[in-house]
């Protein structure tokens, strides 16, 4: 079965420092993936997404991913994190309907 | 643009009685939209897709006649959850699919607590 693994449930990093978000995929074809990033009590928010071309995938509030297809993987990052990173960030994958990672809630600390 | 509302944004009601929550899209025509249920700290489970003018297309496990999805227009679907019971209580995001694009736009979420 198609799917993405998010394999950290937690990561936490001090503010400033470069912040990474695990999502691996077991998809055929060419995937389509996406980031969201869920605030508490609040719906989903759009990162960024990867369809074809450039491996490298720039977002919103300075976050980028890195499309690598030998190691079937999509790392979130932003190279200094902030306070107001903290939250909860989905990895998806759209085949027609969106399928979701199991989630990571990020942490940073001031 | 691509903006999606959900109202209301928290409901309490009492065992045994039916909630409906409205799923908007704001800005644009919406083919198809997604309801999803998420527990805390958890992932979103999709519950249903529904496109305009059909029936809904229910996930596996997911009862039907509990969770009744109407799709009348463009721009709205509606969830009613029936009978509700306390198992009920979680937080219900809708989506909205703009043509055939690949890209998602979610509401911010009702808040469904049953006492």
């Amino acid at each position: 079965a198609q799917s993405v693994a998010q394999p950290e449930d937690q990561v936490n990093v001090a503010e400033g420092n470069p912040l990474t978000v695990k999502c691996t995929y077991s998809v055929s074809g060419n995937p389509y993936l996406f980031w969201y990033v869920q605030y508490p009590n609040r719906g989903l928010q759009f990162l960024l997404k990867y369809i074809t071309g450039d491996n490298l995938v720039k977002g919103s509030y300075g976050f980028e991913a890195e499309f690598n297809k030998s190691q079937t993987s999509f790392h979130l990052k932003k190279p200094s994190a902030l306070v107001s990173d903290s939250a909860l960030y989905f990895c998806a994958f759209n085949d027609y309907k969106l399928s979701f990672g199991a989630g990571t809630t990020v942490t940073v600390r001031a | 643009g691509a903006v999606v509302s959900q109202h209301p944004s928290r409901v309490i009601c009492k065992s045994g009685t039916s909630v409906k929550i409205e799923c908007r899209s704001l800005d644009f025509q919406a083919t198809t939209m997604f309801w999803y249920r998420q527990f805390p700290k958890k992932s979103l489970m999709l519950m249903a897709t529904s496109n305009e003018g059909s029936k809904a297309t229910y996930e596996q496990g997911v009862e039907k006649d509990k969770f009744l999805i109407n799709h009348a227009s463009l721009t709205l679907s509606t969830l009613t959850v029936t009978s509700a019971h306390p198992e009920d209580s979680s937080f219900y995001i809708c989506s909205a699919r703009r043509g055939l694009a690949n890209e998602q736009y979610f509401g911010p979420g009702t808040r469904l607590t049953v006492t």
